[in-house]
């Protein structure tokens, strides 16, 4: 299976600044995708890192916040905009190879 | 709304014995479905996939599909302290690989 880093590993935040989140693949990937992981909960998906075009998101996931790139088919980032302390989670990165789905280690984010 | 609905436990069982972690989800048209293990701490880990109706084993593990319940179970044999962590299923409904996951089951195996 493919090797996920992501950096950074975790980071704590003052609320109204931004974090980018990088995402680095050993092998090209088509598809490649950005989950969040709040205190106690089970992953959700903020979008699908598309190659060469912007980010498809998921319901109550917009742009403006989570804005994604996507410049090769090895590395991502997704930025956390104007963070609050609600936005304190796990951030993952994923990628897909045939039908399994492979994470990254996280980058755990304290807004205060 | 796709739902997947698990058990959020604790589960607790004796090592040795046969951890069952259940797994319901709503939209029939779901064709893959996974299961991750979760250590406190860590990032998810892909233990295995069933997508065909039946049974699939892997070592101690055996994944179980049943498509007209909309039921996916994981049968852990011979369980094992290390074997303690969350369980999420995960599901995938359309061809674009995105996947729905459960709350997850907390797994304690017991010594």
């Amino acid at each position: 299976s493919a090797v996920i880093s992501q950096k950074p590993s975790r980071d704590i935040c003052q609320r109204g600044t931004s974090l980018t989140i990088q995402c680095q693949v050993d092998s090209q990937v088509t598809m490649m995708f950005w989950y969040r992981q709040q205190p106690g909960q089970s992953l959700t998906l903020i979008a699908t890192a598309n190659q060469g075009s912007e980010a498809t998101y998921e319901s109550g996931f917009v742009i403006d916040k989570f804005p994604i790139s996507r410049p090769n088919l090895t590395f991502s980032t997704l930025t956390v905009s104007n963070m609050s302390p609600e936005d304190s989670s796990i951030y993952l990165c994923s990628v897909a190879d045939g039908y399994e789905q492979y994470f990254g280690p996280g980058t755990r984010l304290t807004v205060t | 709304q796709k739902e997947v609905e698990q058990n959020s436990g604790p589960l607790s069982v004796p090592e040795g014995a046969i951890a069952s972690l259940n797994c319901t989800y709503s939209d029939r048209g779901s064709q893959s479905f996974f299961w991750y293990r979760q250590y406190s701490g860590k990032s998810p880990e892909l233990i295995m996939f069933i997508y065909s109706n039946g049974d699939k084993e892997d070592g101690r593990f055996t994944a179980q599909l049943n498509k007209a319940s909309q039921y996916v179970s994981l049968l852990i044999r011979d369980s094992q302290p290390s074997d303690s962590a969350t369980y999420l299923c995960a599901v995938n409904s359309d061809s674009s690989y995105k996947l729905i996951f459960g709350s997850g089951t907390r797994l304690l195996v017991r010594p």
